[in-house]
């Protein structure tokens, strides 16, 4: 039931590229990426609701398949700021029960 | 604009030992959550409430685990004897769910549990 992200880890120099991907096996009502800095809590990106939706935040987008049941999220020019953990957290959709199960995030490095 | 707060945000206690942390969510939302993380690993749904109903509970929270939302605004989570597999990050989120905009979860920084 938990999604999964790919790639496990990542590592860029700043100004380069990353998509991180994340796919679960169950139909989705919504997908929502967070991102989490070491030894604090998760921080809210972006929440994508509709199949086919694509949402972006500064220079971070992302997309959601819902026939696919698969979500992307874009990394475009990156920051030193960017480093950290990103979570997808699924929403099912035959419950919309509210609750989010976390993937085992995708580790982000950013360096000079 | 406050956001999730919770306390005490460290705690070291001695196995058997209870403990209890509170959560004070976002003031206009109905929905609370907690969620157990360890590291390397990603959040963990323990239990939600909407206002002060608890309207699901994981399998993963054993009989030790409670947890109380009284006047549908601050929630207690207390784990009763406590083990060294409980040492974790307990996270605690809150939303206000909108048709348009779906339910968006905003975390707290999280309390810290270290049983020795």
């Amino acid at each position: 039931q938990q999604p999964v992200q790919s790639p496990q880890a990542v590592i860029l120099r700043e100004g380069e590229d990353a998509v991180i991907n994340c796919s679960s096996s169950k139909a989705l009502y919504s997908v929502h990426w967070y991102r989490q800095k070491h030894g604090e809590a998760p921080v809210f990106l972006m929440i994508l609701l509709k199949g086919g939706e694509q949402k972006g935040h500064d220079k971070i987008s992302a997309s959601f398949n819902e026939k696919k049941q698969q979500s992307s999220l874009y990394l475009t020019a990156s920051q030193l700021s960017y480093s950290g953990t990103y979570f997808c957290g699924t929403e099912r959709a035959e419950s919309s029960g509210d609750k989010l199960t976390f993937g085992t995030g995708t580790r982000l490095a950013v360096r000079p | 604009d406050t956001g999730v707060s919770q306390d005490p945000r460290h705690k070291i206690t001695k196995r058997g030992q209870n403990v209890t942390f509170r959560c004070d969510p976002i003031s206009e939302h109905n929905r609370l959550y907690w969620y157990r993380q360890t590291l390397g690993q990603g959040p963990e749904f323990l239990t939600y409430f909407q206002n002060e109903a608890q309207l699901e509970k994981s399998r993963l929270l054993s009989d030790r685990f409670s947890a109380e939302r009284p006047k549908g605004s601050f929630s207690t989570l207390e784990i009763q004897r406590t083990e060294q597999g409980d040492s974790a990050m307990y996270l605690c989120a809150s939303s206000l769910k909108r048709r348009s905009s779906g339910n968006t979860i905003y975390f707290g920084e999280g309390s810290w549990l270290t049983v020795v």
